[in-house]
């Protein structure tokens, strides 16, 4: 079974710019989750989607955006470049209706640098 | 905020040591922790977890413990290996009613001596 799996895996945007990151879930998962990982604040969640819904969305400017497609795969966007969103670009998907378990699997990522 | 926080930013340990790495909490109501691992250039991956009804859950080389008086969480890696140099995080899923993301603890990076 393929896990998830983040396109690009490597982009260079300057300030100003936008970017759009591609997640597709493992299959016959319907939830997604975004996190953005630097070095200064860890880990942090951005927003999660079940069925094309937003579920839940992390304390990010409204630069941050995303969205679920029918088939579950997933975009996210960031308008507008500040050198602070370079990071790490971390996709999940879980199977699970409800909640949080360890069944969350993580993609590699997509590291944005923004110059 | 976080609602989980690691001890130790990093631990260097000989091959073959025993590793601990601690994390603390501080919401009583969490009632639920996820331990990850995290190597270079790859997503987090699922260690082990623990519901707050154990004070303790065993996998293949690790342990974690749960005090929850404390609030207080460790993993606990046997003989060590160079394969488990990574950073480590807790995580509490802040289980609330239409809540579904994980809040992280800062990790541990491990680094295994030969």
């Amino acid at each position: 079974k393929a896990g998830v799996t983040q396109t690009p895996r490597y982009l260079i945007k300057t300030r100003g710019q936008q970017v759009t990151l591609s997640c597709s879930p493992i299959s016959g998962h319907r939830s997604v989750s975004w996190y953005q990982q630097t070095p200064g604040q860890g880990l942090q969640f951005l927003f999660e989607y079940f069925s094309e819904t937003q579920r839940n969305k992390g304390n990010f400017p409204g630069r941050f955006s995303g969205r679920q497609f029918s088939n579950s795969r997933s975009e996210m966007n960031v308008s507008t470049l500040e050198l602070g969103d370079s990071a790490l670009y971390l996709c999940a998907s879980s199977s699970r209706v409800r909640g949080v378990t360890g069944e969350l699997f993580f993609g590699e990522g997509s590291r944005l640098t923004v110059l | 905020g976080e609602n989980v926080g690691l001890h130790l930013p990093t631990l260097s340990v000989q091959e073959g040591d025993n590793s601990i790495i601690n994390c603390a909490y501080s919401n009583s109501a969490s009632d639920y922790f996820i331990w990850y691992k995290q190597e270079s250039g790859k997503g987090p991956q699922f260690i082990i977890d623990i519901r707050s009804n154990m004070d303790k859950r065993q996998g293949q080389r690790v342990t974690v413990l749960l005090n929850k008086t404390v609030k207080h969480l460790s993993l606990q890696i046997a003989a060590t290996q160079p394969g488990d140099s990574a950073v480590y995080f807790c995580a509490d899923p802040l289980t609330r009613p239409n809540d579904y993301k994980l809040s992280f603890g800062a990790g541990t990076t491990v680094t295994v001596r030969a």
